[in-house]
C-alpha cells in the first residue's frame, strides 16, 4: 500500500495562476481531507470529503475548490494564488466511522510570488 | 466549539531527560477523541494515538505515555530518556463524535528539540 500520496511535492506560482494538488489514497477510505499548516497556526481544515460526489467546507476554504468523483481522489483547486495561500498542503484520509486516525500524505510546499 | 491548546511552544532538552509535552482542550461533547501526531524534520505527519473519552486509562508504549485526565480536560504526552531523533513538532487534536462528519481540530504544536 501506497497509503496517501500527493504531487507535486514541491510547487512555485505566480499571483493570479491556477493550479490543482493532487491526492489520492488507495486504503479504500471514505473520508477525505485537505489541510494546510502555516508556522505558528498548526494545522487548518480547507475542505473534506465523506465519499464520492460528496464535499464540504472546513475552517479556511476561501480561494480553493475540491472535488470527489472517485473514492481514491480528491484534488485541491487554486482557482487564483495568492501570496497568502503560501503554505504547507496536506491531503488526509481515514476511514468513515467517527473518531478514526487520519493518515496523511507527505505534503506540498506551495510558494505564491 | 472545540479548541485544543498546546501553551508550550518550544521544548529544549538534553539527551536522556525526560520531557512532558502539554494538550489542554475543550468540548461541549460527552463523547470525543484524542490525538498525538508526530511531525519529523522531513516533514510528514505520523500517528501516535488515539485515545476515545470513555478510556482514561493511562498508555504507555515504549519510551512514551500519554495520561488523560478528563477531570482537567488534559492529554497530556511523556517521552522518557529522550533522543535525539525523537526531535520533532507534536501535534495534540481532538475530533468531535459525530461520525462521518467528524472533523480533527489541531493545536498549534510544540516543537521538541533533543540536544546530544
Amino acid at each position: 500500500n501506497a497509503g496517501v500520496t500527493q504531487t507535486p511535492k514541491f510547487q512555485v506560482l505566480k499571483t493570479g495562476q491556477s493550479m490543482t494538488l493532487q491526492c489520492a489514497q488507495d486504503m479504500n477510505h471514505e473520508y477525505m481531507s485537505w489541510y494546510r499548516q502555516d508556522p505558528g497556526m498548526g494545522l487548518r481544515l480547507i475542505h473534506y470529503s465523506v465519499g464520492a460526489g460528496i464535499t464540504d467546507q472546513g475552517e479556511v476554504p476561501n480561494g480553493y475548490n475540491v472535488s470527489r468523483s472517485t473514492t481514491e481522489d480528491f484534488p485541491l483547486r487554486l482557482l487564483s494564488a495568492a501570496p497568502s495561500q503560501t503554505s504547507v498542503y496536506f491531503c488526509a484520509s481515514r476511514g468513515l466511522a467517527g473518531g478514526r486516525e487520519q493518515y496523511f500524505g507527505p505534503g506540498t510546499r506551495l510558494t505564491v510570488t | 466549539a472545540q479548541k485544543v491548546t498546546q501553551a508550550q511552544t518550544e521544548i529544549s532538552v538534553v539527551e536522556k531527560e525526560d520531557v512532558t509535552l502539554d494538550c489542554v482542550y475543550e468540548t461541549r461533547d460527552t463523547t470525543y477523541y484524542l490525538f498525538w501526531y508526530k511531525q519529523p524534520p522531513s516533514g510528514e505527519l505520523v500517528f501516535l494515538i488515539r485515545r476515545n473519552s470513555f478510556d482514561e486509562q493511562n498508555e504507555i508504549s515504549g519510551r512514551y505515555s500519554w495520561n488523560f485526565q478528563k477531570s482537567t480536560s488534559s492529554f497530556n504526552f511523556t517521552i522518557t530518556a529522550s533522543q535525539v531523533v525523537d526531535s520533532a513538532v507534536y501535534f495534540c487534536a481532538l475530533s468531535e463524535p459525530t461520525g462521518a462528519n467528524s472533523k480533527l481540530t489541531f493545536g498549534k504544536g510544540i516543537t521538541l528539540s533533543v540536544r546530544p
